[in-house]
């Protein structure tokens, strides 16, 4: 059974970082692009970053460029998430998701709250 | 970026009644290579996270209903589904990955009179 579960998020203030874990299990990991995915308290659903299967490419959404950078270990079956300089849009529920065309699993979230 | 316009926001049917949600995109999500449409419907019951239910804009996922029925092509889709259970309850979203940034429709809310 496919599993995915996150982990991290916390209440942080504006202008600070943190870094969200993504846990895989119950397929090969390194077969898979990854993906983070954000909801809004709310709101529908926005594509934040995807990674490709070794690392060497990542894509990000405008609104996160140079602020977070995704990366993956293979050998941990572990996604993260980098967020640096947060702002209060960045608050949302954080999902890890599968990447390849489409998103076909999702782990059940974690909250990122920023806010002073 | 690639605009996916869903209508309508909410609608309210009761069980057993066929229900029909639309959803556009701003450009076609045909890829003549394969003759795919790169356009997935999701599931997002309240408290949980979305499901995976349409890819392709008519592949059926494995333990789906055959109730959920996807059809479309190039910039029009739906999502019908053909005899509403209580448990359909549900916000529904379409998404295209035929180019970066994969972008989501604002959803269609699902209630159950």
């Amino acid at each position: 059974e496919v599993q995915l579960v996150e982990s991290g998020g916390v209440l942080v203030q504006p202008g600070r970082s943190m870094k969200l874990s993504c846990a895989a299990s119950g397929f090969t990991f390194s077969s898979f692009p990854m993906a983070w995915v954000r909801q809004a308290p709310t709101k529908g659903l926005e594509w934040v970053a995807t990674i490709s299967t070794s690392g060497g490419s990542t894509y990000y959404r405008d609104s996160v460029k140079g602020r977070f950078t995704i990366s993956r270990d293979n050998a941990k079956s572990t996604l993260y998430l980098q967020m640096d300089s947060l702002r209060s849009e960045d608050t949302a529920t954080y999902y890890c998701t599968t990447d390849r065309d489409p998103l076909a699993y999702w782990g059940q979230g974690t909250l990122v709250t920023v806010s002073s | 970026d690639i605009v996916m316009t869903q209508t309508p926001s909410s609608q309210a049917v009761s069980a057993g009644e066929k229900v029909t949600m639309s959803c556009k995109s701003s450009q076609s999500l045909l890829y003549s290579e394969n003759k795919k449409n790169y356009l997935a419907w999701y599931q997002q019951k309240p408290g949980q996270s979305p499901k995976l239910l349409i890819s392709w804009a008519s592949t059926r996922e494995s333990g789906v209903p055959d109730r959920f029925i996807g059809s479309g092509s190039g910039t029009d889709f739906t999502l019908t589904i053909s005899s509403v259970q209580a448990e359909d309850l549900a916000v529904y979203y379409c998404e295209q990955y035929y180019d970066t940034p994969l972008t989501f429709g604002s959803g269609t809310k699902l209630e159950i009179k």
